[in-house]
């Protein structure tokens, strides 16, 4: 079965409007990060969170490992942040790193 | 810093021709990943070395696919017997101890 669950699957948003992306993971985990995936292509690491809160600029992701869930917040969302989020889970006893199958996020003017 | 450095960027080849793709990391990363993406798959983890040594290759298929990292710097990624269902970007990415992983441009293998 799916290990890691990302929802929404797709968001429309007006610019400067917010959003929060989830993600919940099926089995124990060590750590977890979230990615941007540029239209192009090219995926930047946005955050490694193993636990708690952290935030850069207009986005904040939270992990609360004891409950299998992550989320990213995005706040005034831009037209440039379109893409792709995708979160990633390190499993507890393993270094094998899992994909959710990402929220697809288009801001429009 | 260049980054994680994946060549070639594209690659066709035609039904049962062999590929080989390659992968430089990040120098000083100790843990090197190879993915798999398709629109209708998604990210699939294929394999992952650490310290050049391979540690999880549950995600090859097991018949015409293999992994190799014979020094630090580089990797590759064998596709022999290529078919069209074997076409997708193939990324990899390199992490530290700490986990963040760094991925390269990918290789977009077209199989005809």
């Amino acid at each position: 079965g799916q290990q890691v669950q990302q929802s929404p699957a797709s968001l429309v948003l007006q610019e400067g409007e917010n959003a929060e992306l989830q993600c919940n993971f099926s089995t124990s985990l060590n750590s977890m990060q979230w990615f941007y995936q540029r239209p192009e292509g090219s995926l930047v690491s946005l955050f490694y969170n193993p636990s708690g809160t952290k935030q850069s600029g207009r986005l904040t992701s939270t992990t609360v490992i004891k409950e299998r869930r992550s989320s990213l917040h995005i706040s005034s969302s831009q037209i440039t942040d379109s893409g792709t989020y995708l979160c990633a889970m390190e499993r507890a006893g393993g270094y094998k790193v899992v994909f959710g199958s990402g929220t697809r996020l288009l801001v429009s003017p | 810093n260049a980054g994680v450095i994946q060549t070639p960027r594209h690659k066709v080849t035609g039904k049962g021709q062999e590929a080989t793709l390659w992968c430089e990391p990040i120098s000083g990363h100790s843990a090197v990943f190879w993915y798999r993406q398709t629109i209708v798959q998604g990210l699939e983890f294929l394999t992952y070395f650490r310290n050049q040594a391979p540690i999880d290759d549950s995600g090859m298929p097991k018949e015409r696919f293999s992994a190799q990292m014979p020094n630090q710097s580089h990797s590759t990624l064998k596709i022999q017997s290529t078919q069209p269902q074997d076409s997708a970007v193939y990324l990899c990415a390199s992490s530290r101890t700490d986990g963040t992983l760094y991925f390269g441009s990918g290789t977009r293998l077209t199989v005809l």
